[in-house]
């Protein structure tokens, strides 16, 4: 059974900084990989999906990387502000049918 | 502007009412799904449809049953609510396989 693990659980930066959110798998036959972000109250939304054929992708200040082989995702967000406050899930769909295990996500705080 | 769109943001229900919670999507997605959201629990997937007419039971079914009569609706319905189905409820749509979700922006259902 597919397990998806985000650490750290929260996170708390200086506005400005570079950071990087972790994700790791445990079963490499995935068809594709997504980042979502989800504000309090609210629904998921996502930033960025991964082929499982890429190694990457951007879009703006994000880039997320993909490495099937050791099972790890990361999302990269630069220069970070304070509307990037957020949990940030990363979901792996393992299946034919497109179902999707999701990790349990990071609170991201970022101060002004 | 591609959409899932959950029928209400807040839901109040007493125990032992039926309810229904509607899911709409205008992208002719064939997947669609029903995810809980309680804190320390993660996401939790109660069903999903592969197809009009067509369900499977997630994770977490108990307690709830779901109908797909047509290919841009998937209802989700509380047979008899509990207060332990008090949650946050969101909706997903995707294509099959290599492709991602989209969320609908969430029904807090609470059961007094």
């Amino acid at each position: 059974k597919q397990e998806v693990t985000q650490i750290p659980a929260a996170l708390s930066v200086p506005e400005g900084e570079n950071l990087v959110l972790n994700c790791s798998f445990t079963d490499s036959a995935i068809y594709n990989l997504q980042w979502f972000r989800q504000d309090p109250g609210k629904g998921l939304t996502s930033l960025l999906l991964i082929q499982s054929s890429q190694r990457e992708q951007t879009s703006g200040r994000l880039n997320a990387s993909l490495d099937k082989s050791s099972g790890r995702s990361t999302l990269y967000i630069a220069a970070s502000q304070p509307g990037d406050s957020a949990t940030y899930l990363c979901a792996v769909i393992n299946t034919n049918a497109g179902k999707s295990t999701f990790g349990d996500g990071t609170t991201l705080t970022v101060k002004p | 502007d591609v959409k899932v769109t959950q029928s209400s943001r807040y839901l109040v229900k007493r125990t032992g009412e039926k309810v229904f919670l509607e899911c709409v999507q205008d992208m002719d997605h064939e997947n669609m799904f029903w995810y809980r959201q309680d804190p320390g629990l993660g996401l939790r997937l109660i069903y999903f449809s592969y197809d009009v007419k067509m369900k499977e039971k997630g994770d977490i079914p108990e307690g709830y049953s779901v109908s797909r009569e047509k290919k841009e609706r998937f209802s989700l319905i509380l047979e008899s609510a509990s207060t332990n189905q008090t949650s946050m409820y969101l909706c997903a749509s995707s294509y099959p396989r290599a492709y991602g979700y989209t969320f609908g922006s969430g029904t807090r259902l609470t059961v007094v």
